[in-house]
């Protein structure tokens, strides 16, 4: 079965950082690209960052670029997003999300709750 | 970028009605293009992928269609399970964006 669980979420301060961590288990992690997308409260999706199976290639929407870094760990079956520089903005719930053999996004977490606030 | 513009904002709907999402791409975007479902406090489930193809699992009564910059979900009868909000998202380049959303809700 596969699994996808954030962790790392919690209360920071404008201008803080955090780092979200995702474990994946039941399928191989190390072929699939891996995405974060968050939900700010009440609102829609929004795409923040995506990195290739072997981190070749690594995306950011323009609202975090130059804040936020993608990276991942193959050995460990783990994907990470390191945060800095964190606005009120940023307040939303993080998901990370698998890449499937022909779809997108095919498998998700659970999320986990990033709150800015001073 | 591609922006993606979904309509309408908010469906009322009865079970068993023939539901209609459409999803405008503002520019081509092939059949890359995703649906998801949301259920609240629930992370996003992919429905359909590469605008028509069903995603294992999926009940027969979704479908998607359409190509370049018009497509459509179609619930064939709406269950009380289907109510929900429903995301477009294209896939063909990055930033790979999503719609606004539909939300379903009872009549």
């Amino acid at each position: 079965e596969v699994q996808l669980v954030e962790s790392g979420g919690g209360l920071v301060k404008p201008g803080g950082s955090l780092r979200l961590s995702c474990a994946a288990s039941g399928f191989t992690f190390s072929s699939y690209s891996m995405n974060w997308v968050r939900q700010a409260p009440g609102k829609g999706l929004e795409w923040v960052s995506s990195i290739s199976s072997s981190s070749s290639y690594i995306y950011y929407a323009d609202s975090v670029k130059g804040r936020f870094t993608i990276s991942r760990d193959n050995a460990k079956n783990s994907l990470y997003l390191q945060m800095n520089s964190l606005r009120a903005e940023d307040t939303a719930v993080y998901y990370c999300a698998s890449d499937g053999d022909y779809s997108p996004f095919d498998y998700w977490g659970q999320g986990t709750l990033v709150t800015v606030s001073s | 970028d591609i922006q993606m513009t979904q309509s309408p904002s908010t469906l009322s709907a009865s079970v068993g009605d023939r539901v209609t999402i459409t999803c405008r791409a503002s520019q081509s975007i092939s059949s890359w293009l995703a649906w998801y479902q949301q259920k609240p406090g629930k992370a996003p489930k992919l429905l359909i992928y590469k605008a028509s193809s069903l995603e294992s699992g999926v009940p027969s009564r979704f479908s998607g269609s359409g190509s370049g910059t018009e497509f459509t979900l179609t619930i064939s009868s709406l269950q009380p399970d289907d109510f929900a909000t429903y995301y477009c998202q294209q896939y063909n380049s990055y930033p790979c964006a999503f719609g606004q959303g539909t939300k379903v809700e009872i009549k």
